[in-house]
């Protein structure tokens, strides 16, 4: 079956400006991460939706940053007058469920965001 | 505080070789899980291997193995039979019973040469 998507794949914007980014997880998939890895880093943990529950935010760097999921599906990343520290790849990933450690998260390609 | 790390920023290996790449951890929490992932120049994570903290056995998949030492807070990644095609970022990482997302280490990157 399809993996998880997400687009765009590159993004230059200019500081300042609005961006979005979006993911489409693995259908079924109930779980849903967004991550940001900055050039040769690890991988840093934005928010975190887990079906109809409140989304787990503590990961937001910023309140520039927000991100929502419609229909317990798609999710959609917002960063707010970008800045050029925002400048990385944001990664997408899903899983199944949450509660138990062995929980398989498969991430999408990913979004490289270039704030000029 | 949770914690993942990778000590060897880069680790050279040539084709046909075991390479193990290290990882500690640090959590306070019982229940936890350990992964692995390698990221290729292409940028996608691709998992490889998992280690449950109440497993009695080390994990194993194809030419990937977990030596999961849990006294030492160990759980590092071995390779056996180096190929090119290994070259590539690999993170650990840590989730716990009662968190959410991923703690991932700072990676290591692997170069294996002909």
């Amino acid at each position: 079956g399809a993996g998880v998507s997400q687009s765009p794949s590159n993004k230059v914007t200019e500081k300042g400006k609005d961006v979005e980014l979006r993911c489409d997880p693995i259908s079924g998939h109930t779980a849903l991460y967004w991550y940001r890895q900055s050039l040769g880093q690890g991988l840093e943990f934005l928010i975190y939706f887990q079906g109809n529950s409140a989304p787990d935010k503590s990961g937001l760097p910023s309140d520039r940053f927000s991100a929502e999921r419609t229909g317990g599906s798609v999710s959609t990343l917002t960063i707010q007058r970008t800045q050029q520290e925002d400048s990385a790849v944001y990664l997408c990933a899903s899983s199944l469920q949450w509660g138990v450690s062995y929980n398989e998260q498969f991430f999408g390609p990913g979004t490289r965001l270039t704030v000029l | 505080a949770q914690k993942i790390t990778q000590t060897q920023p880069g680790m050279f290996v040539q084709e046909k070789e075991a390479v193990t790449l290290d990882c500690t951890y640090d959590t306070s929490d019982p229940s936890y899980g350990l992964f692995w992932y390698k990221q290729p120049s292409s940028g996608e994570m691709i998992f490889l291997i998992y280690q449950g903290s109440y497993d009695q056995q080390n994990a194993t998949e194809g030419r990937y193995s977990l030596n999961f030492q849990k006294a030492r807070k160990s759980a590092n990644l071995v390779i056996s039979a180096s190929q090119l095609g290994d070259s590539a970022m690999y993170f650990c990482a840590m989730r716990t019973q009662a968190g959410t997302a991923l703690i991932f280490g700072k990676g290591t990157t692997l170069s294996v040469s002909s």
